[in-house]
């Protein structure tokens, strides 16, 4: 079984620039979340998808930051127009509804270098 | 408000002996669970084990064991036989089962296993 796939693995762009990261979740699984590491710091929750809905999207930086999961299916996250301090490591995790656990399953990431 | 802390900067192992990792949490809603990842090197974020705050026993998974002592609100990691293949960073992570399904993450420790 396939699991949480990420592209591209690493991204670089000028400031200014548009950037689309996109994740497939493992297969069956409803639940889609996106992390945001930035250097030094700690992983940081940016929001949560159930199927096609948000469910909380608390974690989202500002209106820059556009994610979506048309289909329930894979997800997009849009960063219009990149800034400097965008940069950093963006994780999509995907976990099973109706699990007491909800183990969230990680993908590697995209590295994301804003110049 | 949730938070992890994982003060331990670096840690170094011999191969073949054990290492605990550690992580202190902080919490107000009863039920909460507790997570350790690995990340290598290659950046995938690797699920390890999970303790449920009302669970009786401490969770064991192969060589992995959370060392659970709830009234001092730590989790720590503990991996026995340590082997090459286990130099990595360790995120600790918690979920609040009362509020939503994110994780919130400490700033990790990396672990080094000498040969």
């Amino acid at each position: 079984e396939a699991g949480v796939t990420q592209f591209p693995s690493h991204s670089v762009i000028e400031k200014g620039q548009t950037v689309t990261l996109r994740c497939d979740p493992i297969s069956g699984h409803d639940n889609l979340y996106w992390y945001r590491r930035v250097m030094g710091k700690e992983i940081k929750f940016l929001l949560h998808f159930v199927k096609e809905s948000k469910q909380d999207e608390s974690g989202m930086p500002n209106n820059r930051f556009l994610a979506e999961r048309t289909g329930g299916t894979y997800s997009t996250l849009k960063v219009q127009p990149a800034e400097l301090e965008d940069s950093g490591v963006y994780f999509c995790a995907s976990s099973q509804s109706g699990k007491a656990k909800n183990i969230q399953y990680f993908g590697a990431g995209t590295r994301l270098s804003v110049l | 408000a949730q938070k992890i802390t994982q003060t331990q900067p670096g840690m170094f192992v011999q191969e073949k002996e054990a290492v605990t990792l550690d992580c202190t949490y902080d919490t107000s809603d009863p039920s909460y669970g507790l997570f350790w990842y690995k990340q290598p090197s290659s950046g995938e974020m690797i699920f390890l084990i999970y303790q449920g705050s009302y669970d009786q026993q401490n969770a064991t998974e192969g060589r992995y064991s959370l060392n659970f002592q709830k009234a001092r609100k730590s989790a720590n990691l503990v991996i026995s036989a340590s082997q090459l293949g286990d130099s990595a960073m360790y995120f600790c992570a918690m979920r609040e089962y009362g509020a939503n399904s994110k994780l919130t993450f400490g700033k990790g420790i990396t672990l080094s296993v000498r040969p």
